[in-house]
């Protein structure tokens, strides 16, 4: 299920170091899994997905791992800049689903 | 310009009133969605349409309507505004099956307040 908060987590890392931003999801017959980040006054945008017959996936900077013992996904950043500070949201597709399930999102801040 | 075109950007409406969203697109996707965000949430689903001649109740359809008028073009009406509406809404578009290479294309969003 979702969610439900007031409060989002916040990951606070120094510019340089890696981040790593974490996501249990509900559906264990959910089959395709995105990240997507969300700057300020913006709507999310992707960065990432893999499917479920995948374990890890890397792109610029970024990989997400799957881990479908425990339902987790996990966003690494490597080499954090100022620019990567947002909301980082995972999405969950059920398998044969019709549309995308959200988390309620991580902030992740990076000091300078 | 923007693939997915959110009008308006910011709109303060009074309770009572009714109020329209409106969404266009410019990816030729079939699909399109209407979501609201709270703080602290993540996105809730409002309504989707799979083509111009579908509609689908999301899981918060309660006080909203849309209308599909073409298949660029997706509209979210609150036919009485209320104050636990305020929010923000984002209107998306993808491919057949969300499961598309890049998922949903979403645009900048509408910030609705109801005084």
């Amino acid at each position: 299920g979702e969610s439900v908060g007031l409060h989002l987590p916040t990951l606070s890392v120094q510019e340089g170091d890696n981040s790593i931003i974490n996501c249990a999801y509900s559906n264990s017959a959910s089959d395709y899994f995105i990240w997507y980040k969300q700057e300020s006054g913006k709507g999310p945008q992707f960065i990432i997905d893999i499917r479920s017959n995948m374990d890890k996936r890397q792109g610029q900077r970024v990989t997400v791992l799957l881990n479908k013992t425990v339902k987790h996904l996990s966003l690494q950043i490597a080499a954090t800049q100022p620019g990567d500070s947002a909301v980082y949201f995972c999405a969950e597709n059920r398998h044969n689903g019709n549309k995308l399930v959200f988390g309620a999102g991580t902030i992740l801040r990076v000091k300078s | 310009d923007a693939d997915v075109t959110q009008t308006p950007r910011n709109r303060i409406t009074k309770t009572g009133k009714r109020i329209m969203l409106e969404c266009s697109q410019t990816k030729g996707h079939d699909r399109m969605y209407w979501y609201r965000q709270d703080p602290g949430l993540g996105l809730r689903l409002i309504y989707y349409s799979f083509d111009v001649k579908d509609i689908n109740k999301g899981e918060i359809s309660d006080g909203y309507s849309v209308s599909r008028q073409a298949q660029a073009k997706f509209s979210l009406s609150l036919e009485s505004a209320i104050p636990n509406q305020t929010a923000l809404y984002f209107c998306a578009t993808s491919d057949p099956g969300p499961a598309g290479p890049y998922g949903y294309t979403f645009g900048s969003g509408t910030r609705l307040t109801v005084v």
